[in-house]
């Protein structure tokens, strides 16, 4: 069984585009994350929802637009896309925020190419 | 600005050897810590989290944490290739905050 899935897995599109990746956990949790991965390797939290409420709301272009339908979907949306966009997202999941112990389970990750 | 550092390898060792992979961080009120494993291509699995001064050992992995230092460390005994991945640090300051990931360092390992 799938804990943390996203769709879709690549992603190829043309500079200017609008695009969503979507994710689903089914471990009940509370907390969902994105995460940007870039091509060093440097994995940086985009935003934090909690049960349907943004609570990390980092730097990020307002391009990006976070959805949470429900605690177990938290869905990105990009305006406009541009090359710099190109990278692994990640979507995350732990049971709650307020513990310091919390473990995140990450996703498969979403291969994002800006052509 | 909260920054986790890590020497990005690529670490190199043995098969049997023991790695050593190091982590400083810059915010002192860091609270939890956290050695996450990524093979290439794949997403980040967690291997060790630590949250109190000293060692904490699980199979053949060792984290050890000096927050007066404000360093963890993994140690990974009896190292074989397939641990060969990148080994990222990441570190929570209060609860509710984000983590704040290290570039990782890639580890290595031959046999």
């Amino acid at each position: 069984d799938t804990a943390v899935s996203q769709t879709p897995k690549y992603l190829v599109t043309q500079m200017g585009n609008d695009k969503s990746i979507k994710c689903e956990q089914n471990l009940g949790h509370d907390t969902m994350y994105w995460y940007k991965q870039d091509s060093k390797k440097f994995l940086k939290i985009m935003f934090s929802y909690n049960n349907k409420e943004l609570i990390i709301n980092e730097t990020v272009p307002n391009r990006f637009s976070p959805k949470s339908p429900d605690k177990a979907h938290l869905n990105l949306h990009i305006n406009s896309l541009e090359l710099g966009d190109s990278a692994v997202y990640f979507c995350a999941s732990s049971l709650r925020t307020s513990g310091v112990s919390e473990t995140q389970y990450f996703g498969p990750g979403t291969r994002l190419l800006v052509l | 600005q909260k920054e986790v550092e890590q020497n990005s390898g690529p670490l190199s060792v043995p098969e049997g050897a023991i790695a050593s992979l190091n982590c400083t961080y810059s915010d002192r009120v860091s609270q939890s810590f956290f050695w996450y494993r990524q093979y290439s291509g794949k997403s980040p699995e967690l291997i060790m989290s630590i949250y109190s001064n000293g060692d904490k050992e699980d199979g053949r992995f060792t984290a050890q944490l000096n927050k007066a230092s404000q360093y963890v460390s993994l140690l990974i005994r009896d190292s074989q290739p397939s641990d060969s991945a990148t080994y990222l640090c990441a570190v929570r300051g209060q609860a509710g905050t984000a983590l704040i990931f290290g570039k990782g360092t890639t580890l290595s390992v031959s046999s």
